[in-house]
Parts: structure tokens; C-alpha cells; sequence
């Protein structure tokens, strides 16, 4: 089944532990990214990705880093976590930029 | 960051009324215009990718128009049932940004 897979879905942290969460595809696209949803606002860009070892930023980049090492997967890194970084995360996936998005399940996070 | 607006906000409609929403994206350099439908506690999902000025796609008893020229898109649901009830996300892709902006959704609830 063609999907893209996020975990962990549901985490609560603590302000400055670090965490992964991580996304994979087995859709072989090239294309990966990275978005938070907050109430009252769109879908807002954080990281994306044309390729492997190929990374950029998004409309929202701060306090987040990402790799792609492999093709299929995308993870996002929150080196400290902050409060404001509290969302739900989507990663999604597409054979190009401006191609449909295949999104995961989303990640909830919380930060206290 | 492009300017993708959606209106209404939020659309409460009885079960068989035919409804539409509208999406407004900046026209110039544009490539792609998405929409998505997002039901609570799923991922975004595809409905329509249309890119030609005056494309209109249907898939069931929705569909979608395209005016790439003054910068909209109208999304219709004809004859609408309590399972059409979701958010309608609409994403415009800059040939120039090189990137997907989404506009922050119509919420539909549709009562029995």
C-alpha cells in the first residue's frame, strides 16, 4: 500500500529535549516536505526536499533541522524545543514540487 | 510567501444543498492550483491538481473550476451529505517561489 508514515503520532516533551520525528515514504518520490498546521492558519511550510542530500527552507524554518540522506525518508529534528513549537505536523511526499502531495498521518507535538 | 485566501472561513449547509467556496491566489507566475479535503483526525487528501486557465475537473458531486488569469478557483459540491463535511484546503504552486502556498481552508459541516 502507497503511504507515507510518520512517528510518533501523539508526544508530549519538555522544553529543550531533543527529538526526532521521523517520516518515510515508499512511494519512490523525490520530492519531501515538511508542514505545521496551527488553528486559524494554513498549512505553513517548515523544511522540503527535491532529492537526496538535497535540503531547503520553507516559510517557517526556525528552530527545526532535517535531513535526506536515503530517498524515502525525511526526518524533521527539533534540537531544543520550545513552547511555540507545540503543533500538528504533516509530512508529505510528491514526484515533483508542484505535483499532488501524499500526506502522512500527522504528529501531534506538544511542548510544556 | 504568496497570498492564498479562502472564504468563507467556515459554511454550515443542510444535507442536499449544493454549495461553493472560493479560493484567490496571486495570478502571476502561476503553475498549479490544489485543493485538498481534510477530515478531522485524517491527513489532507487530493481532489483535484488542474494548472490550465479555465480547467474544470470533477470527481463525483464535486468539482472545481480554474481562472488563472484573475487568480480564483471555485470548488463545488452539488447536493451536499453528512460525510462531505471536512476542511477544503486549497494550495497554489509559484512557478517562480518554486513552492506550494496553502491557503488556511473552508470548513464545511453539512447537517442531517
Amino acid at each position: 500500500e502507497a503511504q507515507v508514515t510518520q512517528n510518533p503520532r501523539y508526544l508530549i516533551t519538555v522544553t529543550g529535549k531533543k527529538l526526532t520525528v521521523t517520516c518515510s515514504q515508499n512511494m519512490n518520490h523525490e520530492y519531501m516536505s515538511w508542514y505545521r498546521q496551527d488553528p486559524g492558519l494554513g498549512l505553513r511550510q517548515i523544511y522540503y526536499s527535491m532529492n537526496v542530500e538535497v535540503t531547503d527552507k520553507g516559510d517557517v524554518p526556525e528552530g527545526y533541522k532535517v535531513s535526506r540522506k536515503e530517498k524515502r525518508n525525511f526526518p524533521l529534528i527539533l534540537e531544543s524545543p520550545s513552547p511555540n513549537q507545540t503543533s500538528l505536523y504533516f509530512c508529505a511526499s510528491s514526484f515533483t514540487s508542484a505535483g499532488e502531495l501524499f500526506f502522512g498521518e500527522g504528529s501531534r507535538l506538544t511542548v510544556l | 510567501i504568496l497570498n492564498v485566501e479562502q472564504s468563507p472561513q467556515s459554511l454550515h449547509v443542510q444535507e442536499g444543498d449544493s454549495t461553493n467556496f472560493t479560493c484567490s491566489f496571486p495570478s502571476s507566475n502561476f503553475y498549479a492550483l490544489h485543493w485538498y479535503r481534510w477530515e478531522t483526525a485524517k491527513s489532507p487528501e487530493a481532489l483535484f491538481v488542474m494548472t490550465l486557465n479555465g480547467d474544470e475537473k470533477k470527481k463525483g458531486r464535486i468539482s472545481a473550476t480554474l481562472n488563472t488569469k484573475e487568480g480564483y478557483s471555485y470548488l463545488y459540491i452539488k447536493g451536499s451529505q453528512p460525510e462531505d463535511s471536512a476542511t477544503y484546503l486549497c494550495a497554489s504552486y509559484s512557478g517562480s517561489a518554486r513552492q506550494l502556498t496553502f491557503g488556511s481552508g473552508t470548513q464545511l459541516t453539512v447537517l442531517p
